[in-house]
């Protein structure tokens, strides 16, 4: 089974703190990603990673950085926060593109609160 | 551009009733590929199936069947015979041959089985 986990299931954090939000997934995947999940917005991919220490931003990178130094893991880190970062973030890791491998598996989402 | 829409924000049903959610998408591109997820209440998004545009085979597996038509532009899911664990927030999401990394995802829609 394909396994990815997320370092918290809820955060709450204050304005100005900086916020590290971890992933890992066991599966051997090149590919990872980070979105955050709104309600009436869906999903949006802040960032994603295809290999080690290489990130390419999403649709929504602003505020946020991201850190992919083992294959396994990927960080994402919110330099000073925002309430406006207040949101659901989900995790995913998928193989590299263009076969029937390449579905994104999702973690179980770390739901982040900024006061 | 590329665009999912998924109309229904959210719907409740018996328990027993058939119900369908709607997907409809956009894109420029001939090959593509479309997916379903579920999100239920635990958070983490749980894959359901994904399609090739070229395959336009209607899929059953169990209570769950996928109508693609792409005349339409339409990936339409239905669950036969509702059951209370069906209740979840189900997205329906595509990505591009020319970029399979992303996934661009719908609003999903909001299912409630009551018993």
């Amino acid at each position: 089974d394909v396994k990815v986990t997320q370092s918290s299931r809820y955060l709450v954090k204050r304005t100005g703190e900086k916020v590290f939000l971890e992933c890992v997934q066991d599966m051997d995947h090149e590919n990872m990603f980070w979105y955050r999940q709104d309600p009436g917005l869906g999903l949006r991919l802040i960032y994603f990673s295809y290999d080690v220490k290489m990130k390419e931003k999403g649709d929504i990178p602003e505020g946020y950085s991201v850190s992919r130094e083992k294959k396994e893991r990927f960080s994402l880190i919110l330099e000073s926060a925002s309430t406006n970062q207040t949101s659901m973030y989900l995790c995913a890791s998928s193989f590299p593109a263009g076969g029937p491998t390449d579905t994104q598996y999702f973690g179980p989402g770390t739901r982040l609160t900024v006061l | 551009a590329q665009k999912v829409t998924q109309a229904q924000t959210e719907i409740s049903v018996v328990e027993k009733e058939d119900v369908t959610l709607d997907c409809v998408y956009e894109t420029r591109d001939t090959t593509y590929y479309l997916f379903w997820y579920k999100q239920p209440p635990s958070g983490e998004l749980v894959f359901l199936i994904r399609r090739n545009s070229f395959d336009e085979q209607n899929e059953i597996s169990g209570r769950y069947s996928w109508n693609f038509q792409k005349s339409t532009s339409s990936f339409n899911f239905t669950i036969t015979a509702s059951q209370v664990v069906d209740s979840a927030v189900y997205f329906c999401a595509l990505s591009e041959a020319r970029n399979t990394d992303k996934l661009i995802f719908g609003t999903g829609t909001r299912l409630q089985v009551f018993p």
